[in-house]
């Protein structure tokens, strides 16, 4: 079993439309949780951190659920702009500070 | 403007040859990574640094090579031993030990 995993995709949807994805983890020690995105054929940058709580950044909701071992995000109101491939990152401490990255779920927003 | 650069952005290698990537940053971070990306693949961890004149081997280090001489550079060689290196190798870094990492532009690999 893959330590985080995530639904590759694509997703297709239309502007406007409200998408989510999961993404799940192993490992009960995971402490940190981030979501990056990646356009094509560039590096992943930071979208934004998964708080405990539940947050918001505009369009973007993150949640976490600390029993099932999974967090989400939900992008309200596509724009074409979001189309990406969109990466779970789960940071744990074993004796040794480690960051794994999901594969990725590639989001398509169609006009 | 503070950052991580990459160079360069593009390469070509026929096989049995070494090559070596450039890694630069001016953040004043003390770590530093080495990650490979295949197409439709999530990053695999080659080698990292914590800190100056130490690093360790990743998941996938066989056939790369790496050196921390200096906080700001963290150079990756991959050597002919590698005998799959057509890929896109990211290099990045963080801050402190909770702090998330920030990515390069990348160099993407391709053996001749």
């Amino acid at each position: 079993r893959k330590e985080v995993e995530q639904d590759p995709g694509p997703f297709n949807v239309p502007e406007g439309a409200t998408v989510a994805f999961n993404c799940t983890y192993s490992n009960s020690a995971s402490q940190s949780f981030f979501w990056y995105r990646q356009d094509c054929r560039k590096e992943p940058k930071l979208l934004m951190s998964v708080y405990s709580s539940g947050n918001e950044d505009g369009r973007f909701t993150a949640q976490l659920n600390r029993a099932s071992q999974y967090i989400s995000l939900l992008i309200r109101d596509s724009k074409l702009s979001d189309s990406a491939t969109y990466l779970c990152v789960v940071m744990l401490n074993t004796g040794g500070f480690k960051t794994i990255f999901g594969a990725g779920t590639r989001l398509f927003v169609k006009a | 403007d503070g950052g991580i650069t990459q160079s360069p952005k593009y390469l070509f290698r026929k096989e049995g040859q070494n090559v070596t990537l450039s890694c630069e940053q001016n953040l004043n971070h003390d770590a530093m990574y080495w990650y490979r990306q295949d197409p439709g693949q999530g990053l695999r961890l080659i080698y990292y640094s914590q800190i100056v004149n130490d690093f360790q081997k990743g998941d996938i280090a066989e056939g790369y090579s790496v050196s921390r001489e200096k906080k700001e550079s963290f150079p990756l060689t991959v050597t002919s031993a590698q005998k799959n290196p057509t890929a896109f190798y990211l290099c990045a870094s963080r801050a402190g030990e909770w702090d998330t990492q920030y990515f390069g532009p990348g160099t993407r690999l391709t053996v001749l």
